[in-house]
């Protein structure tokens, strides 16, 4: 199992472009998450799905776009990127629950200048 | 929502010390709390969870205490080594379909 898989690894972008972060997972969890995460502010929750076809917003949903098309798959779109949203972004996935015992990817650390 | 509040925000010891790390939440109806590590540059990772029908819980040098009636639950490391250096971050939820809050981590920083 390659458990939770990010791409790209690192990212820059120039004010008002758009880009998709891929997240997928191959563990045939239902529930699948995406954070921020900004030095000294924790993990913040973007956008949240509970199986395929159900998504809803977090925390901190505005800029975001999501979709859960497949079980597997969980792209995060930006949709016109600003300086704020230069972060570290972690996607992860869960079994059970949609809080409990979260595995996280890898991470994307995207610069937007 | 919920509200997690974690201290402190950097705690050093020596090698060999206890760490104890706290967080506060405010939803009465949460009942899960885990603890995630995060190491320098790596992804978040689960080393313990509690639920609110326990009071502690251990697994090896860590444990986890919660009470429920103050709101307030506690991670706690003994016997440190240099591999603990990392940040811990708790975090609350009330299961089911709701989402996980998480506190703002404390940086561990255990000198050999």
């Amino acid at each position: 199992n390659a458990g939770v898989t990010q791409t790209p690894k690192f990212q820059v972008l120039k004010t008002g472009q758009s880009m998709t972060l891929q997240c997928a997972q191959d563990m045939n969890h239902e529930y699948m998450s995406w954070y921020r995460q900004d030095p000294g502010m924790g993990l913040r929750l973007i956008h949240y799905s509970v199986g395929a076809g159900i998504t809803d917003q977090g925390e901190v949903p505005n800029g975001y776009n999501v979709s859960r098309s497949t079980t597997e798959d969980f792209p995060l779109r930006l949709l016109s990127a600003a300086p704020s949203q230069t972060s570290v972004y972690f996607c992860a996935s869960s079994k059970e629950q949609l809080a409990e015992q979260q595995f996280f990817g890898p991470g994307t650390r995207l610069t937007v200048l | 929502g919920e509200n997690v509040e974690q201290h402190p925000s950097t705690l050093s010891v020596q090698e060999g010390d206890s760490a104890v790390i706290k967080c506060t939440y405010s939803d009465s109806a949460s009942n899960y709390f885990p603890w995630y590590k995060q190491e320098l540059g790596k992804r978040p990772q689960l080393i313990i969870d509690i639920r609110s029908n326990v009071g502690e819980k251990k697994d090896q040098r860590i444990a986890v205490t919660l009470n429920k009636t103050a709101k307030h639950f506690s991670l706690h490391i003994t016997e440190t080594q240099p591999e603990d250096s990392a940040v811990y971050f708790c975090a609350a939820s009330n299961s089911g379909y709701s989402t996980l809050t998480f506190g703002k981590g404390t940086m561990l920083l255990v000198s050999p």
